[in-house]
């Protein structure tokens, strides 16, 4: 089991829809990631918050929006995907300073169709 | 940025062969860390190696840093069924802090 809580656990939309991906920690980390995971393929790294400002955008494109209200959550807002975007997208979390160990969520498998 | 090659990229085996896993950077490393994601799961922290030379274990886990800090190694005794997913290496990608980048990974089959 993880500690950090990603919801929903699979979720299916059009090209068209708007959703959001949510993500929760409490174990009072500073730094919060979103990554992206295709099927055999290694984690890619999306966006880096840290104490709640974003700190890292790895070019992704303008379709994907990150929020981070507070310390505790992070979003992941999603608007016009295309099919190619379908993946399993995770959310990860550690403590502040360092390289410090990442804490991943269970993810959201995300399909567009 | 850094890069970090992973070998081999499959890996199947008799349940109680060994397991041998390696990453290799072109750069010197600040730190290296070693994750396992089971199939159909999340990554999942096993260890950070930060010293030149350092060899650390976990039961039959033993992870080692090199010399150079420039390759680090994952390996497994006697493997078990339950030791089969996907190990990735991960490392600081620039200056930076927080940009973790995973190897490629080795996907590891064990036959019981």
């Amino acid at each position: 089991d993880t500690e950090v809580t990603q919801t929903p656990k699979h979720l299916v939309m059009g090209m068209t829809n708007k959703k959001s991906l949510k993500c929760e920690q409490h174990m009072g980390h500073r730094a919060m990631y979103w990554y992206k995971q295709k099927a055999k393929k290694p984690p890619e790294l999306m966006f880096v918050y840290s104490y709640e400002k974003l700190s890292i955008n790895e070019s992704v494109p303008s379709r994907f929006s990150p929020e981070c209200p507070n310390s505790s959550l992070l979003n992941l807002h999603l608007h016009a995907l295309q099919p190619e975007d379908s993946a399993l997208y995770l959310c990860a979390s550690s403590p502040p300073g360092g390289t410090s160990p990442l804490h991943f969520g269970n993810g959201t498998r995300l399909t567009v169709t | 940025g850094q890069q970090v090659m992973q070998i081999p990229q499959y890996q199947h085996v008799q349940e109680g062969e060994d397991f041998t896993t390696y990453c290799n950077s072109s750069t010197t490393l600040s730190n290296i860390q070693w994750y396992k994601q089971r199939p159909g799961g999340h990554p999942v922290f096993l260890i950070q190696l930060v010293k030149s030379g350092e060899v650390k274990k976990q039961k039959r886990l033993t992870f080692q840093f090199g010399e150079a800090k420039k390759n680090s190694s994952l390996h497994i005794t006697a493997t078990q069924t339950t030791d089969v997913g996907t190990y990735f290496c991960g490392i600081d990608r620039g200056s930076t802090l927080g940009r973790l980048y995973f190897g490629r990974g080795t996907q590891l089959t064990v036959w019981p």
